[in-house]
């Protein structure tokens, strides 16, 4: 079964509002968590680490005023796409590390997000 | 700079047949790789994997062959079932980062016709 649960699996919203994403690690706490985007025929690309209890950490060219994320707890990070435009429109995917080293990430089952 | 490629964004097989799918990188530093499969609306959910140490692993019938000469790993499904059908994504990782920060390629979408 899922590890990894991640809400809603689609959402249509209008540019300018705000949607949030949440992503649950099932029967585990995952103290860690990534966020990824994926363009049409394009690859996963990680936007940002989700540290419990601080401050998220994003890679280059991600802006974290727009893409807001929390972890506030050891089963859940939320993702917050602020002020969100039609070029905001992609397929979100939460993952969290298994718990071995090296053992792979589950992933949720993404959110297709459509901004008209 | 697209560190992990799949140059071939499709392939079709026959089931019973053998799949080949093809993964290239250009980081020399990567030291382990694993594949991923995805169905459509689904999260990807891990395949297989391989250390750098190795230059083959195998899981019933799917096997990943390592090359790191070439910088280059592929990984068969022998014999291919149409449950095969999914996008596959090969990525990679560097020292250190586990699993945890990978690289992932552009997918390549398996279709295996009964």
């Amino acid at each position: 079964g899922a590890v990894v649960s991640q809400h809603p699996s689609w959402v249509i919203c209008k540019s300018g509002t705000s949607v949030k994403i949440e992503c649950r690690s099932l029967d585990f706490q995952a103290t860690t968590m990534f966020w990824y985007r994926q363009f049409p025929k394009q690859s996963l690309m990680l936007m940002a680490t989700s540290n419990e209890g601080s401050k998220a950490t994003y890679e280059q060219g991600v802006e974290k005023d727009k893409f807001l994320i929390n972890h506030a707890s050891l089963t859940l990070s939320t993702l917050t796409v602020t002020s969100a435009h039609p070029e905001d429109s992609s397929f979100y995917i939460c993952s969290a590390p298994g718990r071995i080293y090296n053992s792979p990430l589950h992933f949720g089952n993404g959110t297709r997000l459509t901004v008209t | 700079d697209q560190q992990v490629k799949q140059n071939s964004p499709s392939l079709s097989v026959q089931e019973g047949r053998i799949s080949i799918l093809n993964c290239d990188y250009t980081n020399s530093m990567f030291d382990y790789f694993l594949w991923y499969k995805k169905y459509p609306a689904e999260g990807p959910t891990f395949l297989i994997s391989i250390s750098s140490i190795k230059d083959k692993n195998e899981d019933g019938r799917f096997t990943v062959f390592l090359n790191k000469s070439a910088k280059h790993l592929s990984l068969h499904i022998v014999p291919s079932q149409p449950g095969d059908s999914a996008v596959y994504f090969c990525a990679a990782s560097l020292p250190n980062s586990g699993s945890e920060k990978l690289v992932f390629g552009k997918g390549t979408k398996l279709t295996v016709n009964p």
